[in-house]
């Protein structure tokens, strides 16, 4: 089935440590994203992608980072990981701007 | 400016009913306004789009208006069930933009049987 896969599914990190959320997509989208989900804050773009080899900042982008050696994969790197980044997180991809988004299943993250 | 005003925060309504979401946006060069609907425990899927040359789309019991002067568009379910509660975020964006969809905050609705 075409779609994003995301992996955890869930995790809990002690604080101070590293972590990687990953995110593969099938769909051969240009464009991906990762988003942060919190109660009622919404969701909030932390990076972005429009194409493989080319990042950029979202809206929260402070203590993410992310790359995109290849189209299919974007994973989020959380360097030292903070209790404030207990999320769900959402990885997103779409066929170019203007378009609309798949989403995955979300990994939820607790920093403790 | 880049903000997406989604209202209400919570909707409860009865089986048949029709809940009204509404969400109003300030960058008048947004031009794609999508909403998602998300289950619990499952990420956002598309449910519907607009693009600001129509007033209206419907899709099955779903419809979008929008009104371009207003700077405002709206969700409407019609002969809303239980298996339509769920989270349902509005968004928007500009084609020719980097700058990605913007979300509104989201309403939780509750269809009660």
């Amino acid at each position: 089935i075409a779609g994003i896969t995301q992996a955890p599914t869930s995790q809990i990190l002690a604080a101070g440590r590293r972590m990687t959320l990953r995110c593969t997509q099938d769909m051969r989208h240009n464009a991906m994203y990762w988003y942060r989900q919190d109660l009622g804050l919404g969701l909030r773009l932390i990076h972005y992608s429009n194409t493989a080899g080319t990042t950029g900042k979202g809206e929260v982008p402070d203590g993410y980072s992310v790359s995109r050696a290849n189209t299919d994969d974007f994973p989020l790197t959380l360097a030292s990981a903070v209790p404030s980044q207990t999320s769900v997180y959402f990885c997103a991809s779409s066929e170019g701007w203007g378009t609309g988004y798949t989403f995955g299943s979300g990994t939820r993250l607790t920093v403790v | 400016q880049q903000q997406v005003k989604q209202s209400p925060q919570s909707l409860i309504v009865q089986k048949g009913g029709i809940p009204i979401i509404n969400c109003a946006y300030e960058n008048t060069a947004f031009d794609y306004f999508p909403w998602y609907q998300q289950f619990p425990g499952k990420g956002p899927a598309l449910l519907i789009a607009i693009r600001p040359d129509v007033s209206e789309k419907k899709e099955g019991r779903f419809t979008i208006s929008f009104n371009k002067s207003a700077k405002q568009f709206s969700l409407h379910i019609m002969d809303s069930q239980p298996g339509d509660s769920a989270t349902y975020f509005c968004a928007a964006s500009r084609r020719r933009s980097q700058g990605n969809l913007i979300f509104g905050k989201g309403t939780k609705l509750s269809v009660k049987p």
